[in-house]
């Protein structure tokens, strides 16, 4: 186990509608990266958060947001939902870093199945 | 972009034999990760090379990273039903918070026993 949670596990949403996706990092983890995997894909990086900074975001578009709170856990949030946006979503914390940059291990949690209709 | 593609995508081999997938980033990279993901789980991390020319080794598996740091593999010796799952390379490149993590598509892995 990595000491990540998320939650909820699995998540069924229709067309247009939002939706918030937890993390909870790894004790004393203060960095957080959120990634989408699709069905047969690699993780795809969304965006990094470090010290409740965003520091660094992949192509996505704005509709996909996060935050990170003092406790460094974490959300991340997609309005407007597509069908292209079903796909298995993962968080993954890692340890203090020189810069909370790409270099430290990550520790992924189980993530979050979300379906689209 | 910057693109990391990884090879082959499948592999089915008999117990005992070797494994090797190969991965090639389109740009320098500052390290490679590398990460096992068994069906239905999450991705966990194996190891982090960084010098160019680094050469790792975890029991029967050795990691490689290129001279010029733009390519990688994963070679696993004698293969076990453990083994089986999917690996993943993920290239970064740059340092600081604009650097960004690029997984490759992955080489699925499976065994008979």
């Amino acid at each position: 186990e990595t000491g990540v949670t998320q939650s909820p596990t699995h998540l069924i949403k229709t067309r247009g509608q939002q939706v918030t996706l937890r993390c909870s990092s790894q004790s004393g983890h203060n960095t957080v990266s959120w990634y989408q995997q699709a069905l047969g894909q690699g993780p795809q990086f969304i965006f990094q958060y470090y010290r409740e900074e965003e520091n660094g975001r992949g192509n996505f578009p704005p509709r996909f947001s996060g935050l990170q709170f003092p406790n460094y856990s974490s959300e991340l949030n997609v309005n407007a939902l597509e069908l292209d946006d079903s796909a298995l979503y993962l968080c993954a914390s890692s340890a203090p870093g020189t810069s909370g940059g790409r270099r430290e291990t990550q520790y992924f949690g189980p993530g979050t199945r979300l379906l689209v209709l | 972009g910057q693109q990391v593609m990884q090879i082959p995508q499948y592999q089915h081999v008999q117990e005992g034999e070797d494994f090797t997938t190969y991965c090639n980033s389109s740009t320098t990279l500052s390290n490679i990760q590398w990460y096992k993901q068994r069906p239905g789980g999450h991705p966990v991390f194996l190891i982090q090379l960084v010098k160019s020319g680094e050469v790792k080794k975890q029991k029967r598996l050795t990691f490689q990273f290129g001279e010029a740091k733009k390519n990688s593999s994963l070679h696993i010796t004698a293969t076990q039903t453990t083994d089986v799952g999917t690996y993943f390379c993920a290239g970064i490149a740059g340092y600081s918070g604009a650097s960004k993590i690029i997984f490759g598509s992955g080489t699925r892995l499976s065994i008979r026993p």
